[in-house]
């Protein structure tokens, strides 16, 4: 059964620094992967998808990468701003045609 | 335009009704699903859709039924609600293309809470 996780839990930065995010996963038989933003209180903003033939991809300042072989994802994030203050989730899709998502990186800029 | 909606944002109701929450998707995909966030933030499949029929059922209380009338809509009815049901429910949707999903949107989540 797919288990996603994703490291750090929560992570605390200045502004204008670049971060990184990491996202694991058990099993590497995946079609793509998602990351995602959740606001508090809100819903999930859809921010990358890589399909599993793909390395990277890359909007705006958030590049996210894969390689599925070690099952492991990064989102990196440039020069970060208060307003990408959110919490994270990194999502699978396999042959189970859903969705495992890891518990989430809670995100704060400070100004 | 909203591409995934849900309603009601926000349902408080006490133990033992019966209350639904109704999805619908713009985007022309075919494969709707339900997901729960619980105290945690943790967000679990529970049910998917395929062009109205159901693919993926994991371990759900029966008191939980969802109803797709088409594929734009997946609603969810919860019978005899428990303290336990008490969690945000988000409604998704993507396109099954050659056995793959696409890329999946969430609407913004209805968060139930029973007395």
């Amino acid at each position: 059964k797919q288990e996603v996780t994703q490291i750090p839990a929560a992570l605390s930065v200045p502004e204008g620094e670049n971060l990184v995010l990491n996202c694991s996963f058990t099993d590497s038989a995946i079609y793509n992967l998602q990351w995602f933003r959740q606001d508090p209180g809100k819903g999930l903003t859809s921010l990358l998808l890589i399909q599993s033939s793909q390395r990277e991809q890359t909007s705006g300042r958030l590049n996210a990468s894969l390689d599925k072989s070690s099952g492991r994802s990064t989102l990196y994030i440039a020069a970060s701003q208060p307003g990408d203050s959110a919490t994270y989730l990194c999502a699978v899709s396999g042959s189970a045609r859903q969705l495992t998502f890891g518990s989430g990186t809670q995100l704060t800029v400070l100004p | 335009d909203t591409a995934v909606s849900q309603t009601p944002k926000y349902l408080v109701t006490q133990m033992g009704n019966d209350k639904s929450i109704k999805c619908e998707q713009n985007l022309g995909h075919d494969t709707m699903y339900w997901y729960k966030q619980d105290s945690k933030k943790f967000l679990k499949i529970m049910f998917s859709y395929n062009n109205k029929e159901l693919i993926i059922n994991e371990t759900v209380p029966n008191r939980f039924s969802p109803k797709s009338p088409d594929k734009a809509h997946l609603n969810l009815h919860i019978n005899s609600l428990e303290l336990g049901d008490s969690a945000v429910y988000f409604c998704a949707s993507s396109q099954l293309t050659g056995g793959r999903n696409t890329e999946a949107f969430f609407g913004q989540g209805t968060r139930l809470t029973v007395v």
